[in-house]
């Protein structure tokens, strides 16, 4: 069945250096939405893609949606002690009223 | 607006006994969605609704189910609980103009089944 796989699993990064997860899906997609959960929080919604080869900002986070729209990534420059949390990828399935949602990518802020 | 609510926060259950978790959303919105969220794992759709008396299956709903009498309220009923449904429970709302587009989850329902 259709699938999105997220890499990597978890990222340790120092204060100040960069941090990127990628998806993959396994159908090309209508749109892809980016989400941010606290450790103990809910999912929240930080962006929504849908055209191929989109790139949108939010200060120092960039998405990319990819050229065949079948991949996506989310880039944070800089990270701060704030980014930490873990960072999902979601994709509308075929029927388009089911999200499939990758495994999500942990960034670590080591101390 | 409070947004999505859900309760209860927490619940520990017995295996076999029954429960209901309540949802509920005051932005309108037509959509609405029942996750639970296991360890290492993204979020699996449980059941889903595009509107008051419309409900669907998602990805995991064996062992649950739901009902959509208000466009409000949405909640998952566990039929007879197991061990396998400790986990943590979203329920989420969103417009659904044009297919599905920003979820607005609620804090989630923590469930131990012993």
């Amino acid at each position: 069945g259709q699938q999105v796989m997220q890499i990597p699993q978890y990222q340790h990064v120092q204060e100040g250096e960069d941090f990127t997860t990628y998806c993959n899906s396994s159908t090309t997609l209508s749109n892809i939405q980016w989400y941010k959960q606290r450790p103990g929080g809910h999912p929240v919604f930080l962006i929504q893609l849908v055209k191929s080869g989109e790139v949108k900002k939010q200060k120092r986070l960039t998405f990319q949606f990819g050229e065949a729209k079948k991949n996506s990534s989310l880039h944070i420059t800089a990270t701060q002690t704030t980014d930490v949390g873990t960072y999902f990828c979601a994709g509308p399935k075929d029927s388009n009223y089911q999200l499939i949602w990758g495994a999500g990518t942990k960034l670590i802020i080591k101390p | 607006n409070a947004g999505v609510t859900q309760t209860p926060k927490f619940q520990v259950l017995k295996t076999g006994q029954s429960m209901t978790l309540q949802c509920a959303q005051d932005m309108n919105h037509e959509y609405m969605s029942w996750y639970r969220q296991d360890p290492g794992m993204g979020l699996r759709l449980i059941h889903y609704s595009v509107g008051a008396g419309i409900t669907d299956q998602g990805e995991v709903p064996n062992g649950y189910n739901v009902s959509r009498s208000t466009t409000e309220d949405f909640p998952l009923r566990l039929l007879s609980a197991a061990p396998s449904q400790t986990s943590v429970y979203f329920c989420a709302s969103s417009n659904r103009a044009g297919g599905i587009n920003e979820q607005f989850f609620g804090p989630g329902t923590r469930l131990t089944v012993l």
